[in-house]
């Protein structure tokens, strides 16, 4: 048992539409990660926050956006959904920073746009 | 950002030694090489990770070479259970932060 959840489990939404998905860390971590996941793909990295401030970003265009919380839960919001964002949308906590500390991660949450 | 190679799929039989590796170019000075396993319908799991030379945990042992350009996971006498997609990770740093970018992921396939 991890320790990171994740809600919801599963999510349909239709083109055009915008998404918030919320991840609660594990205990005593303080960075977030999120990645989206498509079917057969690895996961791509999105964001990560470090202490309410984001720390890393990968090649994702501004309407994915985040938000870290003081309690290190989070939040990824989608704008403008496109049908390619149907994924699933993972996130990871750990206890530092960076990319050297062990991600924890949550089960993710199924994300199906039409 | 870096990137890394991984063979798309590998098969072994139980109690077989596999050896996994990952070609990572950019990968800066200062960040480790991580390995996770993923099952279907959940998120990742960690490992093992390593900065240089070899590494040994519970489960796997993890080896980098001195230009550390490139990774292998050694998972001795695999199982059943051991059929997952193994994906190595890397950070690329940058003025921005750090990315964490995954590779491909390698399918394994243990048979009886």
């Amino acid at each position: 048992e991890t320790g990171v959840t994740q809600s919801p489990t599963h999510l349909i939404k239709t083109r055009g539409q915008q998404v918030t998905l919320r991840c609660s860390s594990q205990s005593g971590h303080n960075t977030v990660s999120w990645y989206q996941q498509a079917l057969g793909q690895g996961p791509q990295f999105i964001f990560q926050y470090y202490r309410e401030e984001e720390n890393g970003r990968g090649n994702f265009p501004p309407r994915f956006s985040g938000l870290q919380f003081p309690n290190y839960s989070s939040e990824l919001n989608v704008n403008a959904l496109e049908l390619d964002d149907s994924a699933l949308y993972l996130c990871a906590s750990s206890a530092d920073s960076g990319s050297n500390n062990e991600q924890f991660f949550g089960p993710g949450t199924r994300l199906t746009v039409l | 950002l870096a990137k890394t190679t991984q063979p798309i799929s590998m098969d072994s039989y139980e109690g077989q030694e596999v050896n996994i590796t990952c070609s990572h170019n950019n990968i800066a000075t200062n960040d480790y090489i991580t390995w996770y396993q993923q099952f279907p319908s959940q998120g990742p799991r960690f490992i093992i990770h390593g900065y240089k030379t070899k590494v040994t945990n519970e489960v796997a042992s993890l080896f980098i070479p001195a230009d550390r350009k490139s990774s292998t996971l050694s998972l001795p006498r695999v199982s059943l259970s051991d059929t997952a997609v193994y994906y190595c990770l890397v950070g690329d740093t940058n003025q921005a932060g750090t990315a964490l970018i995954f590779g491909k992921g390698t399918t394994l396939s243990v048979s009886s």
